[in-house]
């Protein structure tokens, strides 16, 4: 059966500081990664990775893949306030679906 | 541009009920896939509608079944509710195929969901 697991499930951390969310993979002919942000309730698209070693960016926020070893890191540096939420992996093998973790409930303090 | 719609955003049901939520994808869109998401976990595929077709579908029981119509509107249907069925129901729309390609995971948006409570 396909796995997505994510680590840590919480986190709080200062405003300011960086952090790494993990999540790894036990899929049957994987095709791509996804990272979602979920503040309260609709998840809006962060990245896709589909190949191993190649970083996406997007402002303070990073990712990427180890199809190797089976995992994905999301990075925030300089966190803020508003990168409150609930982080999601998803994984998605052929097929329509996607496959989510859990989720990291992230909580940033000022 | 709008973006994807659902309906209605809150609902109260009791056991044993019926429930129909509805979804309007986004402009453009003619895919549309559910998710349940339990409190504290992430959104499990239910199932995927594309020409009023249902194409793929989860590890969920036939009381949950659903519709696509001509206009790539959708609707899920719940039968007989238990207690577990309480969550946020989302729904996510996508490109049309031919225009999707590798870009079908970019493609994905989802609505703010409906979240069902059964009492």
């Amino acid at each position: 059966e396909d796995k997505v697991v994510q680590s840590p499930l919480s986190l709080v951390v200062h405003e300011g500081d960086t952090v790494t969310l993990n999540c790894s993979y036990e899929v049957t002919n994987f095709r791509s990664l996804l990272w979602y942000k979920q503040e309260k309730k609709a998840p809006t698209f962060l990245f896709m990775l589909t190949s191993s070693g190649i970083e996406k960016k997007s402002g303070r926020l990073s990712s990427i893949l180890d199809k190797k070893e089976l995992f994905s890191i999301l990075n925030i540096t300089a966190t803020q306030t508003g990168d409150s939420a609930v982080y999601l992996c998803a994984v998605r093998a052929p097929g329509y679906a996607l496959n989510f973790g859990k989720g990291t409930s992230l909580l940033v303090t000022p | 541009d709008a973006g994807v719609t659902q309906s209605p955003t809150h609902l109260i049901k009791t056991r044993g009920q019926q429930v129909t939520l509805r979804c309007s994808p986004k402009s453009g869109h003619d895919t549309v896939s559910w998710y349940q998401q339990a409190l504290g976990q992430g959104p499990q595929f239910i199932f995927q509608y594309y020409e009023e077709e249902e194409r793929q579908r989860g590890n969920f029981p036939d009381r949950f079944s659903g519709h696509q119509f001509p206009n790539y509107s959708s609707e899920l249907n719940v039968n007989a509710l238990l207690l577990g069925d309480s969550a946020l129901y989302l729904c996510a729309s996508s490109l049309p195929l031919t225009l999707r390609g590798r870009a079908m995971d970019y493609g994905y948006t989802f609505g703010s969901g409906t979240r069902l409570t059964v009492v």
